[in-house]
């Protein structure tokens, strides 16, 4: 089945700073989702993003499905964006959702 | 609020019991999914439906998952005979429209099996 590989795993930052958090995937993919799990558990989608750019906020997330990875930047980081940062794919529509394993990130005040 | 709600948000049982939880997706869409997510992991797909047809079931799903969606609206999961490997967030999503694009996910059911 498809790979979907997140880096980095863990990351840690202070309040205010910058980051990008990258998934990358082993087939051509239908779409492309970024998730984010709060330390409740609850998943929040975030984007859905089969290619291109968009942005919503402090982040904003870009697809390369030519050369299958996609990048979610987080600006100005806050401690509510604290969690795991999850993407997932989609071979064709309306199938399942596979998942990366997360990138955890504690944003310090 | 993703309009995602699932019953219980939590259940602690005793190794050889059954469950059964539930899943009330967005109103009126057609697909809903269920998948589990163990510590650490991210969440791993299921079984999902589309109306009351169940359309693909992973190997993960033993013969003691059974999934149901009567009149194609709520889901049960239910788990005969559990077991300590079963304790798990178990989550029902459901998609933004009739045509699919972003997933919703509702709380989940936290299994925790003794």
């Amino acid at each position: 089945g498809i790979q979907v590989e997140q880096s980095p795993p863990d990351l840690i930052l202070q309040e205010g700073a910058n980051s990008t958090l990258r998934c990358n995937f082993s087939d051509s993919v239908n779409n492309l989702q970024w998730f984010h799990q709060n330390p409740w558990g609850q998943l929040i989608n975030l984007f859905y993003i089969p290619s291109g750019t968009k942005q919503n906020g402090r982040l904003s997330a870009t697809t390369v499905a030519t050369e299958r990875y996609s990048l979610l930047y987080i600006s100005s980081s806050q401690t509510t964006d604290s969690g795991v940062y999850f993407c997932a794919v989609e071979l064709f529509s309306g199938g399942k959702l596979t998942f990366g394993q997360g990138t955890i990130l504690t944003v310090h005040p | 609020d993703t309009g995602v709600s699932q019953d219980p948000r939590h259940k602690i049982t005793k190794r050889g019991q059954n469950v059964t939880f539930r899943c009330d997706p967005i109103s009126e869409h057609n697909r809903l999914y269920w998948y589990r997510q163990t510590l650490g992991q991210g969440p791993e797909f299921l079984t999902y439906f589309q109306n009351e047809a169940q359309l693909e079931k992973s190997r993960l799903l033993s013969d003691r998952f059974s999934a149901e969606r009567p009149k194609g609206s709520f889901s049960t999961l239910e788990i005969q005979r559990t077991e300590q490997g079963d304790s798990a967030m178990y989550l029902c999503a459901s998609p933004q429209s009739w045509i699919g694009g972003r997933l919703f996910f509702g709380p989940g059911t936290r299994l925790t099996v003794l």
